[in-house]
C-alpha cells in the first residue's frame, strides 16, 4: 500500500501565485518522521524540512510554508507569490518509528511560467 | 566540502553484464541508502545500511547487492542486469538512526541496461 500520497502530478501556475502541494501519508506508528524534498530541473534533490509526529506547530521559512495535521493525516506545502525558480519536482516523504525505511510519494512537478 | 559522490554517473550496458556504483559519502554518517527514481513512482528504497556490515532490503531490493564494508563506502551491485533496472539511481547518507533525519544525496546515476 502506498504510504505516501501526492494526488497531483503536476501543477502550472503564473509567477506570483501561490501553489499548495498536497501530501497525504498512512502510518499506524504513533511515532514518525515527514520531509519534503526539492529535485530542480539540475536533478539533485535538496532537503526542505523535517516535522516530527508531537510537533504539529505550522512552519513558514521565507516563501515556504508547511501545514502538518494529524487529523487528517496531511502535511501540506504551500509557496507563497511563486517565482521561476520554485520550478521543480516536490517530495513528500515519511519515516516511521518501527524501522528504518524511508517511502516517498511520487512527486508533484511545480511549473511557475514568467 | 561535505558532500556524497557517486560514480559512474551515466552508464549504458547490455543485459547480464555485471556493473557497480561506487556510493561514498565523507561526512562520517552512520547511514546509507540507495533509491531508484522512475516516472510516475517517486524515489522507491532499494537497501540501506544503518552502519558497517549492517544493510537490509527496502522496498524493491530485487536483482540489486550491496556491501558496507567501511563507513564511508557503499557500493550497488547488479550482478545480472535487466532492461526494467533502467532507471536513475541515487545514494544518501544520514547521520545517526537511519531514516529520521536529513538525507544528503548523491547528484544521481543513470544507468541504462539495453
Amino acid at each position: 500500500a502506498q504510504k505516501v500520497t501526492q494526488a497531483q502530478t503536476e501543477i502550472s501556475v503564473v509567477e506570483k501565485e501561490d501553489v499548495t502541494l498536497d501530501c497525504v501519508y498512512e502510518t499506524r506508528d504513533t511515532t514518525y518522521y515527514l520531509f519534503w524534498y526539492k529535485q530542480p530541473p539540475s536533478g539533485e534533490l535538496v532537503f526542505l524540512i523535517r516535522r516530527n509526529s508531537f510537533d504539529e506547530q505550522n512552519e513558514i521559512s521565507g516563501r515556504y510554508s508547511w501545514n502538518f495535521q494529524k487529523s487528517t493525516s496531511s502535511f501540506n506545502f504551500t509557496i507563497t507569490a511563486s517565482q521561476v525558480v520554485d520550478s521543480a519536482v516536490y517530495f513528500c516523504a515519511l519515516s516511521e518509528d518501527h524501522d528504518y525505511k524511508l517511502s516517498f510519494g511520487a512527486g508533484t512537478t511545480v511549473t511557475v511560467r514568467a | 566540502e561535505a558532500q556524497v559522490t557517486q560514480n559512474p554517473r551515466y552508464l549504458i550496458t547490455v543485459t547480464g553484464k555485471k556493473l557497480t556504483v561506487t556510493c561514498s559519502q565523507n561526512m562520517n554518517h552512520e547511514y546509507m541508502s540507495w533509491y531508484r527514481q522512475d516516472p510516475g513512482l517517486g524515489l522507491r528504497q532499494i537497501y540501506y545500511s544503518m552502519n558497517v556490515e549492517v544493510t537490509d532490503k527496502g522496498d524493491v531490493p530485487e536483482g540489486y547487492k550491496v556491501s558496507r564494508k567501511e563507513k564511508r563506502n557503499f557500493p550497488l551491485i547488479l550482478e545480472s542486469p535487466s532492461p526494467n533496472q533502467t532507471s536513475l539511481y541515487f545514494c544518501a547518507s544520514s547521520l545517526g538512526r537511519g531514516g529520521i533525519n536529513e538525507q544528503f544525496f548523491g547528484p544521481g546515476t543513470r544507468l541504462t541496461v539495453l
